[in-house]
């Protein structure tokens, strides 16, 4: 979905490296998220954030920190890379219509590779 | 613990075959259920959402059913095509707290 941007789309690093991944969305939603999905694993949880004072850590959050710079942006930080951190990420949005009508939409995925 | 569990892992079926694929829960207190596809290399995109009350519902030539009683819930896809080849996520919220339960997917091909 175009309306959620992510880059880089692909990103080699080094183990103990500093990377940010960065989310843009042109929806207007209020909510925003980062996932984690590894093969033949579910997609995980890291952060989200309801709003730009709300920051919230999600099931697996440990080595990851976020920066919610504006409604429409939202970056995923790791600051010292390892390699049980590649994975493929996605950003997802969702606007504020409550549990049983809300609705996420996912960025096309980082593919991160941890060296 | 919350779980969602697909079946089967994966399937391969004919082009114009139809199949339906499985999704079991145990996250309560339940709020909704949610189907998605995930294309090769993209993000998923919703297909279905349903809450308690529905017990099917319709998205072209995919269809859910919810079974709130068993925690079951179905996808038959209908006169299955190429481009239905796909990752199909079951996803299911509870309505305490923030928190979406992911399954593992089923893996569909669909072959000429």
């Amino acid at each position: 979905d175009a309306d959620v941007t992510q880059t880089p789309r692909n990103r080699i690093t080094k183990t103990g490296k500093r990377i940010m991944l960065e989310c843009s969305q042109t929806k207007g939603h209020d909510r925003m998220y980062w996932y984690r999905q590894d093969p033949g694993l579910g997609l995980r949880l890291i952060y989200y954030s309801f709003d730009v004072k709300d920051i919230n850590k999600g099931e697996i959050s440990d080595g990851y920190s976020v920066s919610r710079q504006a409604q429409a942006k939202f970056s995923l930080s790791l600051e010292s890379a390892i390699p049980n951190q590649t994975a493929l990420y996605f950003c997802a949005t969702s606007d504020k219509r409550g549990p049983n009508q809300e609705t996420q939409y996912f960025g096309p995925g980082t593919r991160l590779l941890v060296l | 613990k919350n779980q969602v569990e697909q079946s089967p892992q994966s399937l391969i079926i004919l082009e114009g075959k139809n199949c339906t694929l499985q999704c079991n829960y145990t996250v309560s207190p339940f709020s909704n259920l949610r189907w998605y596809k995930q294309d090769t290399g993209r993000g998923p995109v919703s297909l279905t959402i349903m809450t308690f009350s529905e017990n099917t519902k319709s998205n072209g030539r995919y269809t859910a059913t919810l079974d709130a009683d068993t925690k079951q819930s179905s996808l038959h896809i209908t006169a299955s095509q190429l481009s239905d080849s796909a990752s199909y996520i079951c996803v299911v919220s509870a309505s305490s707290g923030y928190a979406l339960n992911f399954g593992k997917g089923t893996s569909l091909l669909v072959t000429p």
